[in-house]
């Protein structure tokens, strides 16, 4: 059974402030594909980064980072100097390899944001 | 530019209607998938298509049904409305391959069963 934890509920920063969002995934396959979505008030889903199992290179993009270990089980979400666009609700999500049928998709519970003025 | 739609931004049914949720993709995606969203338990699958007429369970398809007649069309149906059923929708489709593609979300349906 795949599994993604998104322990924190609620987050409230003051903007600037640099935040790390946690995921923590269980999964015993090898080969899975780690995403963050993106959600914000207007209700849409917006697809931020995929990873796979065997790339555990960190990602930048912008004020945005991504830190996957594989030995931890983690693939948390850094926003660096947030901004008030930046509040919003955040999902992680897990999804196994291979090609056979469907592979589901598991979101953890999400990560509300709120960036404060 | 990608685009998911869906038929309402809110509907307000009463219980025992027949409700039909609506959800129209113009990028040409094999994959559509019905997902529920409640507060504390994230997005949980109802119904997943892989192709026209074909479909599959997801974790909690009990009191639904879908139809997919045409490619770019999935529409999730609640045969008799119940309170419980009360929910965000969210509707999303993907491309199908060797590489799991990402999502796209349509803007979500806000059902509420009085």
């Amino acid at each position: 059974a795949q599994k993604v934890t998104q322990a924190q509920t609620e987050i409230s920063v003051v903007e600037k402030e640099d935040v790390t969002l946690d995921c923590v995934y269980e999964t015993r396959d090898t080969t899975y594909y780690l995403f963050w979505y993106k959600q914000p008030p207007s209700g849409e889903l917006v697809f931020l980064i995929r990873r796979n199992s065997f790339d555990e290179q960190n990602e930048i993009s912008g004020r945005y980072s991504w830190n996957f270990q594989k030995s931890t089980s983690s693939f948390n979400f850094t926003i660096t100097a947030s901004q008030v666009v930046d509040s919003a609700v955040y999902f992680c999500a897990l999804r196994l390899g291979g090609t056979g049928g469907y592979q589901k998709v598991t979101f953890g519970t999400g990560t509300k944001l709120q960036v404060i003025p | 530019d990608v685009k998911v739609t869906q038929s309402s931004r809110y509907l307000v049914k009463r219980t025992g209607e027949k409700v039909f949720l609506e959800c129209v993709q113009d990028m040409d995606h094999e994959n559509m998938f019905w997902y529920r969203q409640d507060p504390g338990l994230g997005l949980r699958l109802i119904y997943f298509s892989y192709d026209v007429k074909m479909k599959e369970k997801g974790d909690i398809p009990e009191g639904y049904s879908v139809s997919r007649e045409k490619k770019e069309r999935f529409s999730l149906i609640l045969e008799s409305a119940s309170t419980n059923q009360t929910s965000m929708y969210l509707c999303a489709s993907s491309l199908t391959g060797q590489v799991a593609y990402e999502q796209y979300f349509g803007p979500g349906t806000r059902l509420t069963v009085t």
